[in-house]
């Protein structure tokens, strides 16, 4: 089956400094990623679609200054919370969607930011 | 704007009971609804996927029904295990490839 994987899973980082989060598809091309943010007690909020090749879509509310998004290959995005604060500590989750196939969305596992 | 909603938030049942988990949605024009299973700390696992088109979907113990008109689902656990505790979310699309999640049910399966 299709497998998305995210790295780091955990990390743990100061108030100001940027931190990347990497999303990969590891066997199957993705032409189309997304990037969720889900807060303890909440559901997953789409922020973000990423197209291979092309700028990003973010939904509303969120800043495209502060999560930086690269898609720039058919298995790879990266997210760059920049200039992170304590607000921004979350669980960030991606999902891709197989290039071609049907529209069936890949979870990654995610990655659990705590910014101190 | 779509908006998700799953009664109850938290369920606690013992051992081998059947139980239902419910989802809501405001607009019915969607493309399919997804159920997924998520472990405290993880990502999602995708138990069950129902097309638009579709009233029912089957996997072992889980069975997910799904009433595009009155902007319902029902995901039913069949003789529950202690290994099925984990929050429970539904998913609509409503086309494209935006979700629009529920906040989830919590459930706790006592042995």
């Amino acid at each position: 089956g299709a497998v998305v994987s995210q790295h780091p899973s955990r990390v743990i980082c100061k108030s100001g400094t940027s931190v990347k989060i990497e999303c990969r598809s590891l066997d199957f091309q993705a032409t189309t990623m997304f990037w969720y943010r889900q807060f303890p007690k909440q559901s997953l909020m789409l922020m973000a679609t990423s197209n291979e090749g092309s700028k990003a879509t973010y939904e509303q509310g969120v800043e495209k200054d502060k999560f930086l998004i690269n898609h720039a290959s058919l298995t790879l995005s990266t997210l760059t919370v920049t200039s992170a604060h304590p607000e921004d500590s979350s669980f960030y989750i991606c999902s891709a969607s197989v290039a071609g196939g049907p529209k069936t969305q890949y979870f990654g596992p995610g990655t659990r930011l705590l910014v101190l | 704007k779509q908006e998700v909603t799953q009664i109850p938030a938290a369920l606690s049942v013992p051992e081998g009971e059947n139980l239902v988990l419910n989802c809501s949605f405001t607009d019915s024009a969607i493309y399919n609804l997804q159920w997924f299973r998520q472990d405290p700390g993880k990502g999602l696992t995708s138990l069950l996927l129902i097309q638009s088109s579709q009233r029912e979907q089957t996997s072992g113990r889980l069975n997910a029904s799904l009433d595009k008109s009155s902007g319902r689902s029902t995901l039913y656990i069949a003789a529950s295990q202690p290994g099925d505790s984990a929050t429970y979310l539904c998913a609509v699309r409503p086309g494209g490839n935006q979700f629009y999640f529920g906040t989830g049910t919590s459930l706790t399966v006592i042995p």
